[in-house]
């Protein structure tokens, strides 16, 4: 149980598109989500809080207008990375709350994006 | 503000044999969690153990158990009968009940000899 997953696990695209990235929990319903960005060696760095129905809550730093959220469903949020730079590529990696596992985050395999 | 602390950046260990990777955090709050993830190279995120601060007895899962210390604030966790396949970095991760905000440790990489 607790699995989330997420989609693409890799993408390439040319500098000045938009990219979506798809995470989902599979087994469980998912009020809160967050979307982490990993740097190689290094630990993850907190984006953002997805809620279920409501605006996205971004980190100190964290461009809200170039990394759109949308958590439209309990068990789906979605990254739109707008207008992506090669400075944007990186690892992007989302979580789910499960609140029937003592609120323990699950992860997403993970999603490479790198741009051109 | 909360830290979690993870002062060995590499480990290793000879397969079959046992290992401690050291995590401390720093916290005002009385009620909270405390986590171990392993991240192979895959990069996928795997839950280790979990262990909920207003239980004294130490978590244990398989091969892992803790050793939570509530009063020094630390939270090891230790690998018996080691694998090839528990190499990996290991992170070390709080969050208080009043929110759902990880705080990660640095990590600790974990290497492991045959």
């Amino acid at each position: 149980g607790a699995v989330v997953s997420q989609h693409p696990s890799w993408v390439i695209c040319k500098s000045g598109t938009s990219v979506k990235i798809e995470c989902r929990s599979l087994d469980f319903q998912a009020t809160t989500m967050f979307w982490y960005r990993q740097f190689p060696k290094q630990s993850l760095m907190l984006m953002a809080t997805s809620n279920e129905g409501s605006k996205a809550t971004y980190e100190q730093g964290v461009e809200k207008d170039k990394f759109l959220i949308n958590h439209a469903s309990l068990t789906l949020s979605t990254l739109t990375v707008t207008s992506a730079h090669p400075e944007d590529s990186s690892f992007y990696i989302c979580s789910a709350i499960d609140r029937g596992r003592a609120d323990t985050q699950y992860f997403g395999p993970g999603t490479r994006l790198t741009v051109l | 503000a909360q830290t979690v602390t993870q002062s060995q950046p590499e480990m290793s260990v000879q397969e079959a044999e046992t290992v401690t990777l050291s995590c401390t955090y720093d916290t005002s709050e009385s009620d909270y969690y405390l986590f171990w993830y392993k991240q192979p190279p895959s990069r996928q995120m795997i839950l280790v153990i979990r262990q909920e601060a207003y239980k004294q007895q130490n978590a244990t899962e398989n091969r892992f158990s803790v050793n939570f210390q509530k009063a020094a604030k630390s939270f090891s966790l230790k690998i018996s009968d080691s694998q090839l396949g528990d190499a990996a970095m290991y992170f070390c991760a709080f969050h208080a009940y009043n929110t759902d905000k990880l705080i990660f440790g640095t990590g600790t990489r974990l290497q492991v000899f045959p």
